[in-house]
């Protein structure tokens, strides 16, 4: 148990479906996070929401959308995706308000994109 | 955020102490270094983070040293459960872009 809970574990799809991952954080944090890794690369940053804001999109392609709504819930909405979106989506939590506070993750959503 | 840099892999033996190196030559003041891993078909885990002092918690010791432009992570007593990918990160502290790299593989045999 991580605090950190995604939702599928793993998920395929067509080009033409819309899918959604879901994240649910129980550890009182108030900043989540999206991450992206695909094969042999690092972990890419996508998207960062502070109190349900979102502070950051890195340079995310819109056939991600993101939605917050509230604290404790974190979506990765998905719509017409490439076969090279297929990775390991992962969604982070953390208290902002807090200094040096650490990112915790979930163990993520295997996505294949067919 | 400082660039880090860590050997692609290493092996340690079961039982034994396992020291990861990583050096941050270019950290500045107000960074610190954070440890992170990744087991395989997990999301990854923090493990201890420091900015001058040494650092001890239940699953490892940070060592910086005293012109903070390298670091050890020590897993005292490493089990086969700790083979996974171990990430090294300079972070300024009011900063949340946590950026990994390509970290060290650490296999550790029975």
């Amino acid at each position: 148990e991580t605090g950190v809970t995604q939702t599928p574990r793993h998920l395929v799809m067509g080009m033409t479906n819309k899918k959604s991952l879901k994240c649910e954080q129980h550890l009182g944090h108030n900043a989540m996070y999206w991450y992206k890794q695909s094969a042999k690369k690092p972990l890419e940053l996508m998207f960062v929401y502070s109190l349900e804001e979102r502070v950051e999109n890195n340079s995310v392609p819109s056939r991600f959308s993101p939605e917050c709504p509230n604290s404790s819930h974190l979506f990765l909405h998905l719509h017409t995706l490439q076969p090279e979106d297929s990775a390991l989506y992962l969604c982070a939590s953390s208290q902002e308000d807090t200094a040096n506070s650490p990112l915790h993750f979930g163990n993520g959503t295997r996505l294949t994109v067919t | 955020d400082a660039k880090t840099t860590q050997p692609t892999s290493m092996d340690c033996a079961e039982g034994r102490a396992a020291n990861l190196p990583c050096n941050h030559s270019t950290i500045s003041g107000n960074e610190y270094v954070y440890w992170y891993r990744q087991i395989h078909s997990q999301g990854p885990q923090y493990i201890i983070h420091g900015l001058k002092n040494n650092e001890t918690n239940e699953m490892a010791s940070l060592i910086i040293t005293e012109d903070r432009k390298s670091s050890t992570l020590i897993l005292p007593h490493a089990t086969l459960r700790d083979t996974a990918v171990y990430y090294c990160i300079a972070l300024d502290h009011n900063d949340y872009k946590l950026s990994f790299g390509a970290g060290t593989t650490v296999t550790v045999r029975a």
